[in-house]
């Protein structure tokens, strides 16, 4: 069973619009969460990155949230863009091994004119 | 900097062939990672390098895969043989020690026939 669940699969949203993308996790001990955005083709890029003690952090038009006691995670997109259209993957990292990061299967977004 | 670097972008071959594909990271990263990217199963961690050292390696699927390091610039993923159900993107990354300059490849696109 996956650690890391996102919602929804995929998100179909009109350019100029906000979304937000959930991102529940099971993995223990939490070290920190990461944010990618993948385009097709391309490998995935960093968007941000939070530790337990942080609870909002932003990134341009991406603003992540992490609540660390219940576990959960958004990225919110805030006057969606053509460009956004990608895939949004939450991942976590484990503090007991520096490789094991738990991926989540992502989130697609579409964003049309 | 040129990021991290992958050859081939695209490799097709035939089934029972050896494919190596290759990697060079972005200069000064100490840790080097293999992953692999599936529509069934998304991004899963093959192996890690520390230091051109195979750290954890728990993630390959196989005896057919193989990975080396060489040297602080270089990195190898092997398959030997190759089978239909290898096909898949193979992403190169490679980090800082605090694992926070967390960087991919474009990656490889492998299809075995």
């Amino acid at each position: 069973k996956n650690q890391v669940e996102q919602s929804p699969q995929s998100l179909i949203i009109l350019e100029g619009k906000n979304c937000t993308l959930q991102c529940n996790y099971t993995v223990s001990p939490f070290s920190n969460l990461r944010w990618y955005k993948q385009d097709t083709g391309r490998g995935p890029v960093s968007l941000t990155i939070m530790t337990f003690s942080e609870n909002t952090k932003s990134n341009g038009r991406y603003t992540a949230t992490l609540d660390a006691d219940t576990k959960q995670s958004s990225l919110h997109i805030t006057a969606s863009q053509l460009s956004d259209s990608a895939s949004y993957i939450c991942v976590v990292r484990t503090t007991d091994s520096w490789g094991k990061f738990q991926f989540g299967a992502g989130t697609q977004v579409v964003v049309t004119p | 900097d040129a990021g991290v670097i992958q050859s081939p972008r695209h490799e097709v071959t035939e089934m029972g062939q050896e494919v190596t594909l290759r990697c060079k990271p972005i200069s000064g990263h100490d840790y080097l990672f293999w992953y692999r990217q599936t529509m069934m199963r998304g991004l899963e961690l093959l192996i890690y390098f520390n230091n051109n050292v195979p750290i954890d390696d728990s993630g390959m699927p196989e005896d057919r895969f193989s990975a080396k390091m060489p040297n602080a610039s270089f990195s190898t993923l092997k398959i030997q043989p190759s089978e239909p159900r290898d096909s898949a993107v193979y992403f190169c990354a490679s980090s800082l020690t605090q694992g926070y300059g967390y960087t991919f490849g474009s990656g490889t696109r492998l299809t075995v026939v």
